[in-house]
């Protein structure tokens, strides 16, 4: 089985733009979650989707959005992006009951 | 509020010894943990998970202990290969909480020949 992809794999945008990153789930698994890595706050938990409906939300502010279509696959949204969004967001996809999650390489965002 | 301490950034070890990498929690309602394996610039792996409701789980060279009461658990490698030197990242979940995942900051884990 291919595992999570994630793209783009690199991205540099500029304070004040909006970015959209992409990820397409383990076939089959319905839940995709997202996450930010960075050096100062580690691994966070942003949110997660299934059956195209948020279940589940962390602690980040309304900048930070995203969305699946009804194949599973999901998107995550930045608007009015900050330097302190560079980091590496990652995409994990379980299966309905969203215990063991499986990641998938992370997009790069680099915030200039 | 840190939720989930991995004490020991770093950690070094001897190929074919044992390597033990220790995690805390705080959160007594987590139900489920994990222990994930991160290598620069990838994604973490999945190494192996535990319920609540378990106290040792074994995967071929990983085990992974749980003490509820104490509220820790560790992961033990054995024996350690050079191909195990990654970063270790332990992770708790809650059902309450929709499973969202819970990292600690990580161990860098090196083992040398």
């Amino acid at each position: 089985k291919a595992g999570v992809t994630q793209t783009p794999r690199y991205l540099i945008k500029t304070r004040g733009q909006q970015v959209t990153l992409s990820c397409s789930p383990i076939s089959g698994h319905r839940s995709v979650s997202w996450y930010q890595q960075t050096p100062g706050q580690g691994l966070q938990f942003l949110f997660e989707y299934f059956s195209e409906t948020q279940r589940n939300k962390g602690n980040f502010p309304g900048r930070f959005s995203g969305r699946q279509f009804s194949n599973s696959r999901s998107e995550m949204n930045v608007s009015t992006l900050e330097l302190g969004d560079s980091a590496l967001y990652l995409c994990a996809s379980s299966l309905e009951a969203a215990l063991t999650q499986y990641f998938g390489p992370g997009t790069r965002l680099l915030v200039l | 509020d840190q939720q989930v301490k991995q004490n020991s950034p770093s950690l070094s070890v001897q190929e074919g010894r044992i390597s033990i990498l220790n995690c805390d929690y705080t959160n007594s309602m987590f139900d489920y943990f994990l222990w994930y394996k991160k290598y620069p610039a990838e994604g973490p792996t999945f190494l192996i998970s535990i319920s609540s409701i378990k106290d040792k789980n074994e995967d071929g060279r990983f085990t992974v202990f749980l003490n509820k009461s104490a509220k820790h658990l560790s992961l033990h490698i054995v024996p350690s290969q050079p191909g195990d030197s990654a970063v270790y990242f332990c992770a708790a979940s809650a059902i309450n909480s929709g499973y969202a995942l819970n990292f600690g900051k990580g161990t860098s884990l090196l083992v040398t020949p």
